[in-house]
């Protein structure tokens, strides 16, 4: 089992304001998936990381794979209400099984 | 395009009772998995279906669980006898390749 640690666990914000979520393992990974999942629904990817180093920008969330293929991260600009949910990333060490992380809870308050 | 269905989405049950859940996949994706997923806690993957035959089931808590995926399209997961501990969600997604596309989930309460 391929351990995916998020942090942190639970995150409440007002509307507006920028944060960051960690997604830390010890395990090289081949591909790493965020995705967001809304309460009574399955998770929804976001994007897809496969290069070390590798950034990408989805409107105001950024998504980062560290260069060692270990670590990302997912920063939003001013969030927005709209944003609340859970907040996982999932890691492939190769293929297409994916382990996923802890998970990430946020909420943004208007 | 018509996404991942699965019913039933509530199911209670008590525990040592028996219970099914059904997954159909969109249509051509080749891979499917069943994850449980813990209330706030992370999807942990059951097993994994390639077309009709098992990828990995090294999580599957093999003396109370099973799976199958019929001429592979439609797939059932088992519990038999049911804990109070396998009350979560139970996930099906299917995947054309590396993205994987989710249902709605089966919320199951052992009581």
């Amino acid at each position: 089992t391929q351990l995916l640690e998020q942090s942190p666990q639970f995150l409440s914000i007002q509307e507006g304001e920028n944060l960051t979520v960690y997604c830390n393992s010890s395990s090289v990974f081949s591909s790493l998936q965020w995705y967001r999942q809304e309460p009574g629904e399955g998770p929804v990817l976001l994007v897809t990381v496969v290069t070390g180093g590798e950034v990408k920008k989805l409107k105001r969330l950024t998504f980062q794979f560290g260069d060692a293929r270990k670590d990302s991260s997912l920063h939003i600009t001013a969030a927005q209400p709209g944003d609340t949910g859970l907040y996982l990333c999932a890691g492939a060490p190769g293929g297409n099984q994916f382990y996923f992380g802890t998970g990430t809870s946020l909420t943004v308050i208007p | 395009e018509a996404g991942v269905a699965q019913s039933p989405r509530y199911k209670i049950i008590e525990k040592r009772q028996s219970v099914a859940f059904w997954c159909n996949p969109i249509s051509g994706h080749a891979t499917l998995y069943w994850y449980q997923q813990i209330l706030g806690q992370g999807p942990k993957l059951l097993i994994q279906f390639q077309n009709n035959g098992v990828v990995d089931d090294s999580q599957l808590p093999k003396d109370r669980f099973s799976a199958e995926r019929l001429k592979g399209v439609d797939s059932t997961l088992k519990i038999q006898p049911a804990k109070l501990e396998d009350s979560a969600v139970y996930l099906c997604a299917s995947s054309p390749a590396y993205e994987q596309f989710f249902g709605p989930g089966t919320r199951l309460t052992v009581l």
